[in-house]
């Protein structure tokens, strides 16, 4: 079965720094990648996506994240972190069984906390 | 365009009750999928409907239903609530095709208090 690891559960940069979240997945073939972002009380947005091609991927919010074939990962990258950046990010995976994104596999989050 | 909408935000239940949730998709999506979401177990699928039909299950009890309208409205039903049932419910809707470039939208999710 398909697995995503968010190794960091709670991480703290100073705004203006950069950031890097990891994510590694477990799958045979290409997976289906995805970035959300979590705000309390709300619930998931989109932040980027991966399904081929250029493995480097641009979203929202200048938000970019980088697919390593060879170390299964796929971790989101910001240079320079807003106060407005704190939230709970979800790495996760489609299900290639199915051939669709619609059911999908979620890391248990990683937690950002921006200090002024 | 409007975003996928979820009925009603908050919900408090007791013990043996039971629950239907209700989520409207972005217009034009066929799919929508439910997840359950709680500090535990984190986020866990439960199931997708397509065209009325369940297309996709997770790993959740029989006590956990659903069903989608013509309209692709999609409603979910926990029956004989339990404890552990307090959760945040996400619905996420797509255009459902087998496309590879099929993304989920979520709504704001339904909190859901089993006292």
């Amino acid at each position: 079965a398909q697995s995503v690891t968010q190794p960091d559960i709670h991480i703290t940069v100073s705004e203006g720094a950069s950031l890097e979240l990891r994510c590694n997945y477990s799958y045979g073939a290409t997976p289906y990648l995805f970035w959300y972002v979590q705000s309390p009380g709300q619930g998931l947005q989109l932040l980027l996506k991966y399904f081929s091609g250029d493995t480097l991927v641009q979203g929202i919010k200048g938000f970019e994240a980088e697919f390593k074939r060879s170390q299964s990962s796929f971790n989101l990258r910001k240079p320079s972190v807003h106060w407005s950046d704190a939230a709970e990010y979800f790495c996760a995976v489609g299900d290639i069984n199915t051939g669709t994104a619609s059911k999908l596999t979620f890391g248990t989050g990683t937690r950002l906390q921006v200090t002024l | 365009k409007a975003g996928v909408t979820q009925t009603p935000r908050y919900l408090i239940k007791t013990r043996g009750q039971q629950v239907t949730l209700s989520c409207s998709p972005i217009s034009g999506h066929r799919s929508v999928s439910w997840y359950q979401q709680t500090p535990g177990q984190g986020l866990q699928f439960l199931f997708e409907y397509f065209s009325e039909t369940q297309r996709n299950k997770g790993n959740f009890p029989g006590r956990f239903s659903g069903r989608q309208f013509s309209n692709s409205r999609s409603e979910m039903n926990v029956s004989t609530l339990e404890l552990g049932d307090s959760a945040l419910y996400l619905c996420a809707s797509s255009w459902g095709d087998r496309a590879t470039t099929d993304t989920q939208y979520f709504g704001p999710g339904t909190r859901l208090t089993v006292l």
